[in-house]
């Protein structure tokens, strides 16, 4: 069955600094790869999708950015955080084919001072 | 960019109520359907997918699917308290690698 890792789990940073955000995924290959972030009391925004190593697709300009540099690995970075950036993130795993059910990770919840 | 809408709740019911939770989607297009429960601090988890329209029933979960009318809907039966959690709806197209939730309705169930 599909394993999702997400690290750290929590975290909380100041404005102006750098983050990195990583999930793994365990007894899956090439699965379709997700980040969503949802702030508080709010839905959730789709960030980045990757279909495959080295492909990333950006969903909202921002200054987040997402790489995928092994198949079953994808990093959400910023180089500076801004307050806006405060929420949680969920990196998901989606089916390559049919309907696109997606499995959530425990999530990585990040406070910006 | 597709739209999901969800009532806004919170919608609070009795303990052995049915809850009823709504959502509408914009893109006529749209061929899947989900419906995930988010309990407090964690993340979604998947109870109900739905393709056709009609009723799909698990349990104490019917789903209800109508294309013509963009509209898609969560029954609850006999509510228990552990039913408390936010309800996100989610639609996606066909070839469609993204997914799109509505903000979600937050269900609490009194005992």
């Amino acid at each position: 069955s599909q394993t999702i890792h997400q690290w750290p789990a929590t975290l909380v940073q100041p404005v102006g600094s750098p983050l990195s955000l990583e999930c793994t995924v365990e007894g899956t290959s090439n699965p379709n790869l997700y980040w969503y972030r949802q702030a508080a009391g709010r839905g959730l925004q789709l960030l980045f999708y990757s279909v495959g190593i080295g492909q990333i697709s950006s969903e909202v300009p921002q200054n987040l950015s997402a790489s995928r540099p092994q198949d079953r690995q994808f990093i959400l970075s910023s180089k500076k955080l801004l307050l806006s950036d405060s929420g949680f993130y969920l990196c998901a795993i989606g089916q390559v084919s049919g309907a696109n059910v997606l499995t959530f990770g425990a999530g990585s919840r990040l406070t910006v001072l | 960019q597709k739209e999901v809408e969800q009532n806004s709740g919170p919608l609070s019911v009795p303990e052995g109520a049915i809850a009823s939770l709504n959502c509408t989607y914009s893109d006529r297009g749209s061929q899947s359907f989900f419906w995930y429960r988010q309990y407090s601090g964690k993340s979604p988890e998947l109870i109900m997918s739905i393709y056709s329209n009609g009723d799909k029933e698990d349990g104490r979960f019917t789903a209800q699917l109508n294309k013509a009318s963009q509209y898609v809907s969560l029954l609850i039966r006999d509510s228990q308290p552990s039913d408390s959690a936010t309800y996100l709806c989610a639609v996606n197209g066909p070839n469609d690698y993204k997914l799109s939730f509505g903000a979600g309705t937050t269900v609490t169930v009194r005992a």
